[in-house]
């Protein structure tokens, strides 16, 4: 079956860089489209990027334009969120998502990123 | 960017309602439009994609309707289990967009 598995979230000082990754398996990797989402603590949905199949394509949220760093190894089924310069708002549980043309159809389970000193 | 807007926030149903969530967009986004269900403590579920077509493994009892910038969910019998929280999302163009959300409680 699809999972997508989701790791490198903690509790880092504003202006810490952090890397999530995000571990696909149960699919060809290499022939989809994928998201990052996030959540903020009680709040709604928040896109953050997204990335070809091949890594040719990429768009930011404009909150994070600039910061974070969406990548992919194909070689590997891996997703990778690079955030540098974090601030206090990009607290969030962050999740990886399949995509394509009409729907996320695949979600992983989050993993929760603080930004705190 | 396209706006989604989903009155109203918070819905109180008894079990055995039907219930119906809107959503309306900003603009004219076709059918690119799903929707999901989240519980506490979860990643979302997708329920319906193509503003109509239901996802596999979901029950009969959503259903989806609408496009342009007009749109509906509807659960046709509420069981227990779906107290949760309903998000709308457009596809017609990135960035990518969510609707508020619209939480539906046990009345």
């Amino acid at each position: 079956q699809v999972q997508l598995v989701e790791s490198g979230g903690g509790v880092v000082q504003p202006g810490r860089s952090l890397r999530l990754s995000c571990a696909v398996s149960g699919l060809t990797f290499s022939s989809y489209s994928m998201d990052w989402v996030r959540q903020a603590p009680g709040k709604g949905l928040e896109w953050v990027a997204f990335i070809s199949y091949d890594g040719s394509n990429k768009y930011y949220a404009d909150s994070v334009k600039g910061r974070f760093t969406i990548s992919r190894d194909n070689s590997r089924n891996t997703l990778y969120l690079q955030m540098n310069s974090l601030r206090t708002e990009d607290t969030a549980v962050y999740y990886c998502a399949k995509t394509w043309e009409f729907a996320f159809d695949y979600w992983g389970q989050g993993t929760l990123v603080t930004v705190s000193s | 960017d396209i706006q989604l807007t989903q009155p109203p926030s918070f819905l109180s149903a008894s079990v055995g309602d039907r219930v119906t969530i809107t959503c309306r967009a900003s603009q004219g986004i076709s059918n690119y439009l799903a929707w999901y269900q989240q519980k506490p403590g979860k990643a979302p579920k997708l329920l319906i994609y193509a503003a109509s077509t239901l996802q596999s493994g979901v029950p009969s009892r959503f259903s989806g309707s609408g496009s342009g910038a007009e749109f509906t969910l509807t659960i046709s019998s509420l069981q227990p289990e779906d107290f949760a929280t309903y998000y709308c999302q457009q596809l017609y163009s990135y960035p990518v967009t969510f609707g508020p959300g619209t939480k539906v409680d046990i009345k």
